[in-house]
């Protein structure tokens, strides 16, 4: 079976400029996590979904961040503008069920530099 | 709040030898699950086990145990016989069904040596 896709695998851009983040999640899965790495915090919640509704986004940065799933197999993370802050290893991740504790799969990540 | 604690940044261990890696959490909840998760430098996220809180035996997959301590909230992972693609990050995760998230501890970074 295929795991959960994200692309792109690696993203430079400039400052200022509109980044989108791709994830599908792993057939089947009913919940949805964006999970951002970095040195300094670490890694930490985003959002996530649950069947396709955003449950709890008070992980977003700022209102530059925004995310989207218009359908079970398929969200989007979005940054506009972006900032050299921004860089990070972003991660798509996804589970069945809600409340189950099951486990959490991740995709390889989408390493973000923003210059 | 919920806090998971890794108290070592660093570990090293030699090859086919046994080591332990630390991890604390703070919750108030009673049902929960625990992971333990490796990050080699490629930087994806592999489960390496999972503990249901309500369960008193430790989990065990292959080479990976824990030792789960319910009531001083500790959730320790033994890595027997040590392999050189054990060395990765190491994160600890706590998961609750009232805050259906997983939060993770910062990590311990495993060096495996010849």
């Amino acid at each position: 079976d295929a795991g959960v896709i994200q692309s792109p695998r690696h993203e430079v851009t400039e400052m200022g400029q509109e980044v989108t983040l791709r994830c599908k999640p792993i057939s089947g899965h009913n919940s949805l996590f964006w999970y951002r790495q970095t040195m300094m915090r670490g890694l930490e919640l985003l959002i996530y979904f649950n069947n396709n509704v955003p449950i709890d986004d008070s992980g977003m940065p700022e209102d530059r961040f925004s995310a989207k799933m218009p359908n079970a197999s398929f969200s989007t993370l979005k940054i506009q503008p972006s900032e050299p802050r921004d860089s990070a290893v972003y991660f798509c991740a996804s589970t069945l069920g809600y409340y189950s504790g099951n486990t959490i799969y991740f995709g390889e990540g989408s390493w973000l530099t923003v210059v | 709040a919920q806090t998971v604690t890794q108290s070592q940044p660093e570990m090293s261990v030699q090859e086919a030898e046994t080591v332990t890696l630390s991890c604390t959490y703070d919750t108030s909840e009673s049902d929960y699950y625990l992971f333990w998760y490796k990050q080699p430098p490629s930087r994806q996220m592999i489960l390496v086990i999972r503990q249901e809180a309500y369960k008193q035996q430790n989990a065990t997959e292959n080479r990976f145990s824990v030792n789960f301590q319910k009531a001083a909230k500790s959730f320790s992972l033994k890595i027997s016989d040590s392999q050189l693609g054990d060395a990765a990050m190491y994160f600890c995760a706590y998961w609750t069904g009232t805050a259906s998230k997983l939060t993770f501890g910062t990590g311990t970074r495993l060096q495996v040596t010849l």
